[in-house]
C-alpha cells in the first residue's frame, strides 16, 4: 500500500461542475501539499495546510489530521481547471521534518466545455 | 529570476554516457530538494541538501547517481554510466527551510532526461 493514495485517479467532469479529489495518507505528517502539474512538466504548489481549510478563489481544500485525510474542491470548474492535481506530504521523523516529499500519484483532471 | 531554474530543459544522451543536470534555486532558499517522475507517476525523492551539506540522501537509486551543492546554492545532480531506466523529468525544489512554516516547495520547469 502507498504511503500517500489519491482517488480518483482519472475524473472528466463537465464546465461548471463541482470537483472533489481526495487524499489519504499512512505517515505522520506536520503539513499536507496540493499541487497541480500542467502538461510539460511545471509543477506550481496550490496549498500548504496543517490544519481546517484554505481557500484560494474557486480553489479549497481540508484536512482533518486525525483522520489522515485530505480534500481538494474546486468550485464553478472550467477548462482552464484540467491538469494533474497532486497530494504531498512531507513525513516527520520523531517532532521533526525531514524535509522531502511523499508523493501520490496523482489526478488526472479534464474540465470539458 | 524569480523563480527555480534549471538546466538543460531537454537532455538526450546514450547509454553509458555521464550527465549533468543543473539546478538554480530561489535566492535565499537553503534547502533544495532533487525529485524524479517517469511518467505517468508521483515524483519520487532523491537527495535533500540543506545549505552545503545533503541531509537526505537515502532516495537515490544507486552510486551511479550523485548531487553536490558546493556553496549552498547551485546544485548539480550527477548521472554516470546512464541506462535506459534512467529516462525521467528530474525536477528540483526549493524552499526557505525544511520546518514548518518554510518548508513551502517550489518546483522548477524540469529537466527531461531520455537515455536511448
Amino acid at each position: 500500500k502507498n504511503e500517500v493514495e489519491q482517488s480518483p485517479q482519472n475524473l472528466t467532469a463537465q464546465e461548471g461542475e463541482f470537483i472533489t479529489i481526495n487524499c489519504s495518507y499512512s505517515v505522520g505528517i506536520s503539513a499536507l501539499h496540493w499541487l497541480q502539474q500542467h502538461p510539460g512538466g511545471g509543477i506550481v504548489s496550490l496549498f500548504m495546510l496543517s490544519s481546517g481549510k484554505k481557500k484560494h478563489g474557486r480553489l479549497i481544500a481540508t484536512i482533518n489530521i486525525q483522520e489522515k485525510h485530505s480534500s481538494l474542491h474546486i468550485t464553478a470548474s472550467h477548462p482552464r481547471d484540467s491538469a494533474v492535481y497532486i497530494c504531498a506530504v512531507p513525513p516527520t521523523r520523531g517532532s521533526s521534518n525531514t524535509g522531502k516529499l511523499i508523493f501520490g500519484q496523482g489526478t488526472t483532471l479534464q474540465v470539458k466545455p | 529570476g524569480a523563480g527555480v531554474s534549471q538546466t538543460p530543459s531537454n537532455k538526450v544522451t546514450e547509454k553509458g554516457k555521464y550527465v549533468e543536470l543543473r539546478c538554480d534555486p530561489i535566492s535565499g532558499h537553503t534547502a533544495l530538494y532533487w525529485y524524479r517522475q517517469s511518467l505517468g507517476q508521483g515524483p519520487e525523492f532523491l537527495i535533500y541538501f540543506q545549505g552545503t551539506g545533503a541531509a537526505d540522501d537515502s532516495g537515490l537509486p544507486n552510486d551511479r547517481f550523485f548531487a553536490v551543492r558546493p556553496e549552498g546554492s547551485v546544485s548539480t545532480l550527477k548521472i554516470q554510466r546512464t541506462e535506459r531506466g534512467d529516462s525521467a523529468v528530474y525536477l528540483c525544489a526549493s524552499s526557505f527551510g525544511a520546518a514548518l512554516p518554510y518548508n513551502e516547495q517550489f518546483f522548477g520547469p524540469g529537466t527531461r532526461l531520455t537515455v536511448l
